[in-house]
């Protein structure tokens, strides 16, 4: 059965401080997909990545950087010099193919302090 | 790029009544749309798949005569909340899938906040 973990239900940095958000999964599809979504308080899901199991290349992206580890089954996310607007819920979910249905984990609560 | 419209974006409404939510792709043929709810600092678990011209498949524990899901056209899929009661209160969203599966990615709405007294 597909499983997503988030441990970190709540997070609170400073701005500019670096933060990560930790994810790790449980399937036993060799063939899988992963995801990270910001979501607002308004409530709409805001696509960050999608990183297919074969692909372990570390991906940045501006102040946004994810480490894939397979042997670990994580897929950790870093924010850098963290601001404001990065305040939301972040969730990562999972799912067997990018048209499957998705797994999310339960959610980090990222709020940075002014 | 692919764009999914859901509406109402959000709607308070007395127990009792139905409520229908609509998930359009405008513009791309959503063969398949997953209907997802979240409560209140929860996440989001998946309530049902939708198949075009197809009876929706429900999760576990989901009452398929409480939530009707209709998914008549390439375009538009419906979730009508029946005798909505404030249990029912939650954020509820869409995603379609295109043509191309396993590989063509899915495009959330924006979501519906239902709201019941």
């Amino acid at each position: 059965a597909q499983k997503v973990t988030q441990a970190q239900t709540e997070i609170s940095v400073v701005e500019k401080e670096d933060v990560t958000l930790d994810c790790v999964y449980e399937t036993r599809d060799t063939t899988y997909y992963l995801f990270w979504y910001k979501q607002p308080p308004s409530g709409e899901l805001v696509f960050l990545i999608r990183r297919n199991s074969f692909d372990e290349q570390n991906e940045i992206s501006g102040r946004y950087s994810w480490n894939f580890q397979k042997s670990t089954s994580s897929f950790n996310f870093t924010i850098t010099a963290s601001q404001v607007v990065d305040s939301a819920v972040y969730f990562c979910a999972l799912s067997e193919g990018p048209g499957n249905q998705f797994y999310f984990g339960t959610g980090t609560s990222l709020t940075v302090i002014p | 790029g692919a764009v999914v419209s859901q509406h109402p974006s959000w709607v308070i409404c007395k127990s009792g009544t139905s409520v229908k939510i609509e998930c359009r792709s405008l513009d791309f043929q959503a063969t398949t749309m997953f209907w997802y709810r979240q409560f209140p600092k929860q996440s989001l678990m998946l309530m049902a798949t939708s198949n075009e011209g197809s009876k929706a498949t429900y999760e576990q524990g989901v009452e398929k005569d409480k939530f009707l899901i209709n998914h008549a056209s390439l375009t538009l899929s419906t979730l009508t909340v029946t005798s909505a009661h404030p249990e029912d209160s939650s954020f509820y969203i869409c995603s379609a899938r295109g043509r191309g599966f396993p590989n063509q990615p899915q495009h959330f709405g924006d979501g519906t906040r239902l709201s019941i007294l």
